[in-house]
């Protein structure tokens, strides 16, 4: 079955304690990204990547790191996570050609609580 | 940032009515246009990617149009159902790679 898989799906943590958001897709695409969505704003963009060791940053990107290692995985990394970084976390894929504009395939989501 | 705006902010309608939403972003560097709806404990799934002036995408109730000369869409939902309840979302992708979500239309439908 087609799917990106994130986990955990709950994480409840500490301030300054290290951890990583898995996310991996199975549909062979080139483009990955990382979203966060807080309550009465869309969905912001972290990070995204275009390939394999190519990333760039979104619309929110300070406290948060990446790595595109392999084309399937794309973790998301909190170095030192604080209470601001309490949020709903989306991984999403999609196929990019560098013409044609895909749909994005959606994680289940991770809810981070940071105390 | 691309600042996009999504009309209402939320919807409550009764089982059979029609209803629909607006999502407006800046037409300069538009590349594409995508609408996902989102149901409560669940992921976003996409509805329609649109990329030309003028489209118009189907699917089942929900239809869609693009309006890019004047920066907008609208996405139509006919007689809706209580299964319709989700927020709608639209994003805009312009050039750089970059797709931008709107804060979304929350849509209750009332049995």
């Amino acid at each position: 079955e087609a799917q990106v898989t994130q986990n955990p799906r709950y994480l409840i943590t500490v301030t300054g304690k290290k951890l990583t958001v898995t996310c991996s897709q199975n549909m062979n695409h080139e483009y990955m990204s990382w979203y966060r969505q807080d309550p009465g704003l869309g969905l912001r963009q972290i990070y995204y990547s275009m390939n394999v060791e190519v990333t760039d940053k979104g619309d929110v990107p300070e406290g948060y790191k990446v790595s595109r290692k392999e084309k399937r995985n794309f973790p998301l990394i909190l170095e030192s996570p604080s209470p601001n970084q309490t949020s709903l976390y989306f991984c999403a894929s999609s196929l990019w050609s560098g013409v044609t504009n895909e749909k994005l395939f959606f994680g289940s989501g991770t809810q981070l609580s940071v105390l | 940032i691309l600042n996009v705006e999504q009309s209402p902010q939320s919807l409550h309608v009764q089982e059979g009515d029609s209803t629909n939403f607006t999502c407006s972003f800046p037409s300069s560097n538009f590349y594409a246009l995508h609408w996902y709806r989102w149901e409560t404990a669940k992921s976003p799934e996409a509805l329609f990617v649109m990329t030309l002036n003028g489209d118009e995408k189907k699917k089942g109730r929900i239809s869609a149009t693009l309006n890019t000369k004047e920066g907008y869409s609208y996405l139509y939902i006919k007689g809706s159902q209580p299964e319709d309840s989700a927020t709608y979302l639209c994003a805009p992708w312009e050039y750089g790679n970059k797709l931008v979500f709107g804060a979304g239309t929350i849509l209750r439908v009332k049995s």
